[in-house]
């Protein structure tokens, strides 16, 4: 099992750029997440999915969007990138939604705008 | 809304000290969990609390979730390097509520 997987592992854009992150889950879990982790700021959630075409807003939505058309994957957009993007994007998936639930990250996406 | 703050933000440690972190919340949690994030890698799990004054261990590392469910300590003892990294807690107040994660404590150990 490759667990959770996220393409690619850097990229630098240039403003008003656009680009899609790509995150893959191979242990057939029902939520998956998008979440920001800046300095001192922590994990905020982006977007997340409870389920296959059922996405929803997190606490940080603005400037991004997803789509889940397959269970297995969870893509974020970034239309018209801004250089208050710059963060590192991180993906986790856990198999249902209770607060109980472990969640499991993948390994992260270091973004740049410039 | 619920909002979990985790104190220190920055532990500077010497190798074989103990440190304690904190995580607090002003509303009720319904459990709580805690990650470690090595330098340059992503969360990992490594404990959950669920029971009102609730203690686990670790090896080294002692969890313990408040008696009122409003706050969460991780002790770690005899710190070695290997201990270095971001520690963040987790915390909903359903059961059915999204984690919310507090800023991490980052713990850097000096040989």
């Amino acid at each position: 099992n490759a667990g959770v997987t996220q393409t690619p592992k850097f990229r630098v854009l240039k403003t008003g750029q656009s680009m899609t992150l790509l995150c893959a889950q191979d242990m057939n879990h029902e939520y998956m997440y998008w979440y920001r982790q800046d300095p001192g700021m922590g994990l905020r959630l982006i977007h997340y999915s409870v389920g296959e075409g059922t996405t929803a807003k997190g606490e940080v939505p603005d400037g991004y969007n997803v789509s889940r058309l397959k269970k297995q994957n969870f893509l974020l957009g970034l239309e018209s990138a801004a250089p208050s993007q710059t963060s590192v994007y991180f993906c986790a998936s856990s198999y249902e939604g209770r607060s109980t639930d472990t969640q499991y990250f993948g390994p992260g996406t270091r973004l740049t705008v410039l | 809304g619920q909002q979990v703050m985790q104190i220190p933000q920055y532990q500077h440690v010497q190798e074989g000290e103990d440190f304690t972190t904190y995580c607090n919340s002003s509303t009720t949690l319904s459990n709580i969990q805690w990650y470690k994030q090595r330098p340059g890698g992503h969360p990992v799990f490594l404990i959950q609390l669920v029971k009102s004054g609730e203690v686990k261990k670790q090896k080294r590392l002692t969890f313990q979730f408040g008696e009122a469910k409003k706050n969460s300590s991780l002790h770690i003892t005899a710190t070695q390097t290997t201990d270095v990294g971001t520690y963040f807690c987790a915390a909903a107040e359903g059961s059915w509520g999204k984690l919310q994660f507090g800023a991490g404590t980052q713990v850097v150990v000096t040989p």
